[in-house]
């Protein structure tokens, strides 16, 4: 079975770091690719980026580019998702997805994670 | 960049109904590349239909996508408690970039 499990809930202040992680387990880590997508309070969905775990080539969403890393360590099946300066802002949901193919490309998010809570503020 | 709206932002019908969301995009799409999601409070999103027409895995046959070009659907044909819930659509693009629309929201009338 497909699973992802993201890492719990986070509460920080304005300033500081975070990172956040999801794991893969229940197929080949290295065989899809994993996007980030965040969901703020109320709203919809929005993607961040994408993370190839063979490679960790990454692509990021112009709105997320400079804002957020994404990483990942294959050989612990881990993607990551981290600030280094929070803002009040980036409170939301993060989700990690597993990008399934159609037509050949990693099109859609076949799996999702729980999602993280993270919630900044002072 | 292209824009996914959904229509109508919310629709209020009964158990046994049958709904009709909808999917407009700001430009020709693929459907290849055009799938929905479902998403319950407090879950995270599942994949309902891609590739348009193709049901996700474990599915029930009431949800069925259709479309093209620029005008897609998801039909509920008849409605469980469980369905009630936000479906959103979500395309790829080559940049590459995945564009979600706004959702709609299903509620019991």
């Amino acid at each position: 079975e497909v699973q992802l499990v993201q890492s719990g809930a986070e509460v920080k202040k304005p300033g500081e770091s975070l990172r956040i992680s999801c794991k893969g387990s229940g197929y080949s880590f290295t065989s899809n690719w994993i996007s980030w997508v965040r969901q703020m309070p109320g709203k919809g969905l929005e993607w961040m980026g994408r993370i190839d775990p063979s490679d960790s080539y990454i692509n990021y969403s112009p709105s997320f580019q400079g804002h957020v890393t994404i990483s990942a360590d294959k050989s612990i099946g881990t993607a990551y998702l981290q600030w280094s300066s929070l803002k009040a802002s980036d409170t939301a949901m993060y989700y990690c997805a597993r990008l399934g193919r159609t037509g050949g490309v990693p099109a859609i998010c076949d799996y999702w994670g729980q999602g993280t809570l993270v919630t900044v503020s002072s | 960049e292209i824009v996914l709206t959904q229509s109508p932002g919310t629709l209020s019908l009964s158990p046994g109904e049958r709904a009709t969301l909808s999917c407009r995009a700001s430009q020709s799409i693929s459907s290849t590349y055009l799938a929905w999601y479902q998403q319950k409070p407090g879950r995270a999103p599942r994949l309902l239909v891609y590739a348009t027409s193709s049901r996700a895995t474990g599915i029930s046959d009431r949800f069925s996508g259709s479309g093209s070009g620029t005008d897609f659907t998801l039909t509920i044909s008849r409605l469980e408690p469980e369905d009630f819930a936000v479906y959103y659509c979500q395309q790829y693009g080559s940049s590459p970039s995945y564009t979600f629309g706004q959702g709609t929201k299903l509620e019991i009338k």
